[in-house]
């Protein structure tokens, strides 16, 4: 039972165009949210978070929407750059559950020159 | 400064035997985490270490694995009887506390260590 869902494997952006990046969830207990950043033969990286509390928070050229409702969230990009291209992981964190992630399946992302 | 290390980068074993990964979190990072990342999957949650507290082992696939956090500091994840379905990249974070989770909560992920059981 997936409770952090990423259903895009993989996304290809021109440079300088936008990438979204999205995100749904199950878990309703989940109140902090993060976005990281793999490139290959690396550990992720983070990126940008988002508390529950709030539904925007921005970050130069990222942003992270959030939609408590639609349990949903997404990574905006722009403008993207091919030093963009990498894995992206979406993860989640329960109030309850200490501070273990609990992540997406990721998305890879493409941006072409 | 130095980031999370592990070591070794990569291993190869057989079926049946027992592997160690080594993980060097942060220097005063206080909470160890443990993931593994399979083929084709995200991020899976193995254990969790913060300070001296009891480990929290809910993510554990099998009692064939086992992690231990010496000190405080280095940390050893033990799979014993290896299976080629064990076969992943395991992941060590490290974060500087527990509690509210805010931005001294984020956590730092080492480079990983791939595992390939033949």
């Amino acid at each position: 039972d997936q409770q952090v869902k990423q259903n895009s494997p993989s996304l290809s952006v021109q440079e300088g165009r936008i990438s979204i990046l999205n995100c749904d969830y199950t878990n309703s207990m989940f109140d902090y949210f993060l976005w990281y950043k793999k490139y290959p033969a690396e550990g992720p990286t983070f990126l940008i978070s988002i508390s529950s509390i709030k539904d925007k928070n921005e970050d130069g050229r990222f942003t992270v929407f959030l939609n408590k409702s639609a349990k949903h969230l997404s990574l905006h990009i722009v403008p993207s750059q091919p030093g963009d291209s990498a894995v992206y992981f979406c993860a989640a964190v329960s109030k309850n559950a200490g501070n273990m992630l609990t992540f997406g399946g990721g998305t890879r992302l493409m941006v072409k020159p | 400064g130095a980031g999370v290390s592990q070591s070794p980068s990569n291993k190869v074993t057989e079926k049946g035997k027992d592997v160690e990964l080594r993980c060097d979190p942060i220097s005063g990072h206080t909470a160890l985490y443990w993931y593994r990342q399979s083929l084709g999957q995200g991020l899976e949650f193995l254990i969790y270490f913060q300070g001296n507290s009891a480990p929290d082992k809910s993510g554990l696939p099998s009692d064939r694995f086992s992690a231990e956090r010496t000190g405080g500091s280095v940390s050893t994840l033990t799979i014993q009887r290896t299976q080629q379905e064990d076969s992943a990249v395991y992941l060590c974070a490290s974060s500087l506390a527990r509690g509210s989770v805010g931005r001294t909560d984020t956590q730092y992920f080492g480079p990983g260590t791939r595992l390939t059981v033949l």
